[in-house]
């Protein structure tokens, strides 16, 4: 059973660019999150969704951010514009349904972005 | 104050040593805590789940939570240089498995 996965690993842009970060969920698993990490700091919810819909999206920048979960494929984060502020590790969570009682969320290996 | 507070160390001790890593916060309303562990570069590996206030035990690993005092531990036995790593505890409120709240981290080397 494959775990969080999550690319590119390691993204560089230019300012000004857009930035797509994607994200698979574990198997089986209809909830995921998006987490931003800046060096020596905790993670820092930024969205959650599950398939097409965006649940709580209180931690996303007004602007220039976006996030979806298609019913096919994977959640993208959308980073449009990026500024050098931009630059973290994002960390993409995923967990199984509310039904099957279970609250724990599993992390990808992130993606670090870069702008130059 | 921020909702949940974590000494970020750096916490060095010896090889086999008791670690005993702490996290305080301050909304009464969290019922569900988490201990994940973070290597260097990799995302955070779900150490420990616990719900609401007491003990529960995994191996080397004991986890502890004091709601009154909106306390919560995370004990590793016999410490080992691969428990080296960055631990983060984390918490929500609410039965959706939402709204989870990260501390900073606490840094922790385990010297040979």
């Amino acid at each position: 059973n494959a775990g969080v996965m999550q690319n590119p690993r390691h993204l560089v842009r230019r300012r000004g660019q857009e930035a797509r970060l994607r994200c698979s969920p574990m198997k089986g698993h209809s909830h995921v999150y998006w987490y931003r990490q800046l060096p020596e700091e905790g993670l820092k919810f930024m969205v959650y969704l599950q398939k097409e819909n965006i649940i709580d999206e209180s931690g996303m920048p007004k602007e220039r951010f976006s996030a979806e979960f298609p019913k096919e494929g994977p959640s993208i984060l959308r980073i449009q514009q990026v500024v050098r502020g931009d630059s973290a590790a994002y960390f993409c969570a995923s967990s199984p349904n509310v039904a099957s009682g279970s609250h724990e969320q599993f992390f990808g290996p992130g993606t670090r972005l870069t702008v130059l | 104050q921020k909702e949940v507070e974590q000494d970020p160390g750096p916490l060095s001790v010896p090889e086999g040593a008791i670690v005993s890593l702490n996290c305080t916060y301050s909304n009464s309303a969290f019922q569900y805590f988490m201990w994940y562990r973070q290597y260097s570069r990799k995302g955070p590996e779900l150490l420990m789940y616990t719900y609401s206030s007491g003990n529960k035990e995994d191996g080397r690993f004991t986890a502890q939570v004091d709601k009154s005092s909106k306390y919560i531990s995370l004990f590793i036995r016999d410490s080992q240089p691969s428990d080296s790593a960055t631990y983060l505890c984390a918490m929500t409120p609410d039965n959706y498995g939402q709204n989870f709240v990260f501390g900073p981290g606490t840094r922790l080397s385990v010297l040979p």
